[in-house]
């Protein structure tokens, strides 16, 4: 299994709040993704990192910042958390970028009541 | 900018029926095609892709895809589904911008 985890695992927070996940990986890939899946709208892409400082949007990055200050971490946030960001997050990695076979981290539940 | 359609959210067959998932992309560039398969209470992983080469492309579990470029598919199929295939299949995408596009999702429902 890839070297890839993701933390928290489960979290619930109020509207408004701010929230960080965290993507550390071992398998010093230079690509990661954030998706978030949802029923009816399978995987989206939030934003993905092509390295140290690189950064780039996805489809839905709207309301979600990133930061990659290292290889192996990639970080999530959202600076004040609403409803409709309530869903699993996974963290994906690569060593090839849009040619390699993703790597997938176990997901991180999160409810915003 | 890139978008994957998968056009059946359910696909039901019956055990050691064949089975086809349908794929369309949209690129006005040259495209590489993957499929990924989420089993119950698991994560996603690789089932096939295409890069280049053959546009037939297959898997260790007797899935196929071809890729045809005509017509913007992606379509995987297997000529006999068995119950442990019960799964959801996602076909995605990438261009040379390394964003990896999702569908969004076909659950195979296999019945006895």
């Amino acid at each position: 299994d890839a070297g890839i985890t993701q933390s928290p695992r489960h979290k619930v927070t109020e509207t408004g709040t701010p929230v960080t996940l965290r993507c550390h990986q071992t398998e010093n890939h230079r690509y990661m993704y954030w998706y978030r899946q949802d029923p009816g709208h399978g995987l989206r892409l939030i934003h993905y990192s092509y390295g140290v400082k690189d950064t780039d949007k996805g489809e839905v990055s709207d309301g979600y910042s990133v930061s990659r200050s290292k290889t192996e971490d990639f970080l999530l946030t959202l600076e004040s958390a609403t409803s409709s960001q309530t869903s699993v997050y996974f963290c994906a990695i690569t060593a090839k970028g849009g040619t390699g076979e993703l790597f997938f981290g176990e997901g991180s539940r999160l409810t915003v009541l | 900018a890139q978008s994957v359609t998968q056009l059946d959210s359910q696909v039901p067959v019956f055990e050691e029926a064949p089975v086809e998932l349908r794929c369309n992309y949209s690129s006005s560039v040259s495209v590489y095609l993957f499929w990924y398969v989420q089993y119950p209470n698991q994560g996603l992983q690789l089932l096939l892709k295409y890069l280049s080469g053959s546009t037939l492309v297959e898997s260790i579990n007797g899935f196929e895809a071809e890729f045809n470029k005509s017509q913007t598919s992606f379509h995987l199929r297997k000529p006999s589904v068995h119950i442990s295939d019960t799964a959801e299949y996602f076909c995605a995408v990438s261009v040379s911008d390394d964003k990896i596009i999702f569908g969004k999702g076909t659950r195979l429902h296999i019945l006895p």
